[in-house]
């Protein structure tokens, strides 16, 4: 079973503010590193495909990082606002099968 | 352009009848197919997963089946359905054979009573 990570589980920020969270993963046998947004009553959408070390990727206002050797991943909002209000997930894909790994996602509320 | 079709959306069922859900994909072929679930407050658990008609491979022990009877269909199902199974499920599918991001259905969710 592989462990993916993610912290905090939930986050409360003022609009305005700027957030990150955490994945971590295991360094081996490493494929690819997904993000993906959650909003209520909605379905997971992804927000970034990463599969080289030292990926940057840039969606907005959004960001993400990833660092396959040792095992984690950042995924950064600028200027949080309501509408960004969601559950963000990561997800691991080793290369030994074809499926992906979530981790247990960080809740992020944004108070106008 | 694809579109994934995942129903019910909602089911309320007693202890010990069967289940089936049913996803189904359309404008891609051979495409992975994958069933997770959301137990209350905790991440997504990757149930069941296909990478062509017949081929199932399961992630964890449980008291679910998966089937592929079609290359864009994928069904869950139960001979018995235990309180623990409750939850929320998601049919999705990815283009590439590992790597490619997932593309979800709108769920459904499932209250053992």
């Amino acid at each position: 079973i592989l462990n993916v990570e993610q912290s905090p589980q939930s986050l409360h920020v003022q609009e305005g503010d700027s957030t990150n969270f955490t994945c971590s993963f295991p360094s081996s046998n490493f494929y690819a590193l997904h993000w993906y947004r959650w909003e209520t009553a909605k379905s997971p959408e992804a927000l970034f495909v990463m599969t080289l070390n030292g990926d940057e990727k840039k969606k907005g206002q959004i960001s993400a990082t990833l660092n396959t050797k040792e095992g984690y991943s950042y995924l950064y909002i600028k200027g949080s606002q309501p509408e960004d209000s969601a559950t963000y997930l990561c997800a691991f894909y080793n290369n030994a099968g074809n499926m992906l790994t979530f981790g247990g996602g960080t809740r992020l509320m944004v108070k106008p | 352009s694809q579109t994934i079709h995942q129903w019910p959306a909602t089911l309320v069922q007693p202890v010990g009848s069967p289940l089936s859900l049913e996803c189904t994909v359309e404008g891609t072929s051979n495409p992975n197919l994958y069933w997770y679930r959301q137990a209350a407050g905790r991440g997504l658990q990757l149930l069941f997963y296909s990478v062509g008609i017949g081929q199932i491979s399961s992630e964890v022990p449980q008291n679910l089946s998966a089937s592929r009877p079609q290359d864009r269909q994928f069904i869950l199902s139960s001979k018995k359905l235990l309180l623990s199974d409750s939850g929320f499920y998601l049919c999705a599918w990815s283009p590439v054979k590992g790597g490619g991001k997932l593309f979800f259905g709108s769920g459904t969710q499932l209250s053992v009573l």
